[in-house]
This record gives C-alpha cells, sequence and structure tokens, in this order.
C-alpha cells in the first residue's frame, strides 16, 4: 500500500526567506503526486500536482515542487513567503491516473514570523 | 472557491447517535469521496461514490455509509456514533479525470 511522510511537523520561517516542505512517498510504481494547502477553518486547496513529464511543477501563489524518483520525494518550495502563506500543507499520492483515492501525509504546519 | 459546498458547518452529536453529513458538487462532476481528518491529522479516505455507486472503500466499518445522487448532490451517514468520529468531514469531487475539488468540511463532535 502507497504512504506518504512529512517529515517536519512544523516550521517557522521569517517572511521573505525561501521554504522548502519534504514529502517522501512509498509506492511501487509512478505515482501521482500533490500539495494541497489548508487554511484554518477552510478546505484544503490544491497548490499543484505531478502526473508525468516534467519532474518541476509549478503551482499557484508562487510554489513549485520537483519530483525526484531516486529518492522517492516530491518537495515543495517557494522562494520568498509572504505572511498569507502561514498555513497547513499536506503532500498526497494517488495510484493511478484519474484515481481520486488520495493517501495524504500527516501535514506540515507553517509559521511566518514578521 | 471550489463551486463544493457542504453542511452543516458544524455539529455536535452523542455517542450512539446517528449522523448525515451532505455536499453538493460541481455540475458535471461524477465522482465525490469523502475524507476524514482527526485532528492534528491528514485527511483518510472512508469511500468515493461514482455514478451513484460505491467506487472503493478505505479502512472504515460498514457503520459509515454513502448515498450520491443525481442532483451532484451526496451524503455521509454514520450510525453508532462513537467518541472517535469526532472529526472534520469533507467531501471532494471530480470528474475522475485529473484533481478534485475540496468543500469546507463539516465539523462534527462527539460527547
Amino acid at each position: 500500500a502507497q504512504s506518504v511522510t512529512q517529515p517536519d511537523i512544523h516550521i517557522t520561517v521569517s517572511e521573505g526567506a525561501s521554504l522548502e516542505l519534504r514529502c517522501n512517498y512509498s509506492y511501487g510504481a509512478t505515482p501521482y503526486l500533490f500539495w494541497y494547502v489548508q487554511s484554518p477553518g477552510q478546505g484544503l486547496q490544491l497548490l499543484l500536482k505531478y502526473f508525468s513529464g516534467d519532474t518541476l511543477v509549478q503551482g499557484i501563489k508562487g510554489f513549485e515542487a520537483e519530483f525526484k524518483r531516486s529518492q522517492s520525494s516530491f518537495n515543495l518550495r517557494k522562494p520568498s513567503v509572504h505572511w498569507s502563506d502561514a498555513a497547513e500543507y499536506f503532500c498526497a499520492v494517488a495510484t493511478a491516473f484519474g484515481n481520486e483515492k488520495l493517501t495524504f501525509g500527516t501535514g506540515t504546519r507553517l509559521t511566518i514570523i514578521p | 472557491e471550489t463551486g463544493v459546498t457542504q453542511s452543516p458547518t458544524h455539529l455536535i452529536k452523542t455517542r450512539g447517535q446517528q449522523v448525515t453529513l451532505r455536499c453538493s458538487s460541481q455540475s458535471g462532476h461524477n465522482t465525490v469521496s469523502w475524507y476524514q481528518q482527526a485532528l492534528g491529522q491528514g485527511p483518510q479516505f472512508i469511500f468515493q461514490y461514482y455514478r451513484e455507486e460505491e467506487n472503493g472503500r478505505g479502512n472504515f466499518p460498514p457503520r459509515f455509509s454513502g448515498l450520491q445522487f443525481p442532483n451532484y448532490s451526496s451524503e455521509l451517514n454514520v450510525n453508532a456514533l462513537e467518541l472517535d468520529d469526532s472529526a472534520l468531514y469533507l467531501c471532494a469531487s471530480g470528474t475522475g479525470q485529473e484533481t478534485q475539488y475540496f468543500g469546507p468540511g463539516t465539523r462534527l463532535l462527539v460527547l
């Protein structure tokens, strides 16, 4: 069965600094990978997704992620964070194209300090 | 704004009771999935419905059941509520082609 690990429970970053959130997955075949963001009291918003092709994917709000098969990783990055980026971030994997049964990690809470 | 709505936003029940949560999907979305998100955890897949039939279930007991209707609405029913059922329940709809769109969730508290 597939699984997702987000090693960092909580990360604090200064506004304007760069950000990298880690995600490792376990799955025997090519995974379909997602990053979602959840603000307090809100549902999940899709930031970006990887299905195939270019391993560096661009998303909304200036986020990008890189798929590294050799490391089973799909880390999320942003060159300069804004106070509005404070939220919970979830990495997720699906096992087939069009398969909407997502397996999520436990999330990383991002705090932004002025 | 994802076009997916859920009701109610909050709900309090007592142990042993039954609850129905509702979701309204975007027009044209023929799949709906339900997830349970316990406090401090990532969402866990409960089940998915495709064209009104259950199309996969996660590790949840039969007292979790669902319905999907032709008008793009759906329900999650939970019988014999337990304290551990307290969570945020999310529905997500899609077309089975790419991504799915999540609603804001219903927060259920079981006392």
